[in-house]
């Protein structure tokens, strides 16, 4: 079946502006995460979705960044007045047990 | 939290040769260890994994042992081919319910030249 798919897979913005960026999970997978990988650095947790419980957020760096995920199913990841340091990968994962299954990842460029 | 120490951060062999990356945890509650390789520009894909009710376990050329003692496990790469080429990260979780947070190390470049 389809995997997780991201978009979109590139992203450059201005600095000081918004983003959105969208995650599609595999079907059925009830659990969701982000991650934010760096140039060179490991895979830094941002957010975590289980089913209908509230969201693990301990991960998110600032009060910029917010995701929220409707439905159950397709999640968006929102970091507001985007600064440099932001630019990173943003991996999305999904799971339904512990095997997580990564997306392609969307490429941000903070100008 | 769960703190995941992971060496080394790069590691060149020849072909043929083994390859063993090594990393440490914090929470002696963590149960699940998985590892994943991500090729360059590619996402990272589960490649073994074990629970803490194991102490090795072997899939063809790799393997996973785990020391839950000492709160370390290590993945060993045997008969190193280029294709192995790529960034190997470790992870630590508690898995009580199937489903929880994975905390990364910060990867090993594994380079293997013909």
């Amino acid at each position: 079946g389809a995997g997780v798919s991201q978009s979109p897979s590139n992203k450059v913005t201005e600095k000081g502006k918004d983003v959105e960026l969208r995650c599609d999970p595999i079907s059925g997978h009830t659990a969701l995460y982000w991650y934010r990988q760096s140039l060179g650095q490991g895979l830094e947790f941002l957010i975590y979705f289980q089913g209908n419980s509230a969201p693990d957020k301990s991960g998110l760096p600032s009060d910029r960044f917010s995701a929220e995920r409707t439905g159950g199913s397709v999640s968006t990841l929102t970091i507001q007045r985007t600064q440099q340091e932001d630019s990173a990968v943003y991996l999305c994962a999904s799971s339904s047990r512990d095997e997580q299954f990564f997306g392609p990842g969307t490429r941000l460029t903070v100008l | 939290g769960e703190n995941v120490e992971q060496h080394p951060s790069t590691l060149s062999v020849q072909e043929g040769d083994s390859a063993v990356i090594k990393c440490t945890y914090s929470d002696s509650a963590s149960n699940y260890f998985p590892w994943y390789k991500q090729e360059l520009g590619k996402r990272p894909q589960l490649i073994i994994d074990i629970r803490s009710n194991v102490g090795e376990k072997k899939d063809q050329r790799i393997a996973v042992t785990l020391n839950k003692t000492a709160k370390h496990f290590s993945l060993h790469i045997t008969e190193t081919q280029p294709e192995d080429s790529a960034v190997y990260f470790c992870a630590a979780s508690y898995g009580g319910s199937g489903y929880s947070t994975l905390t990364f190390g910060k990867g090993t470049m594994l380079l293997v030249s013909p």
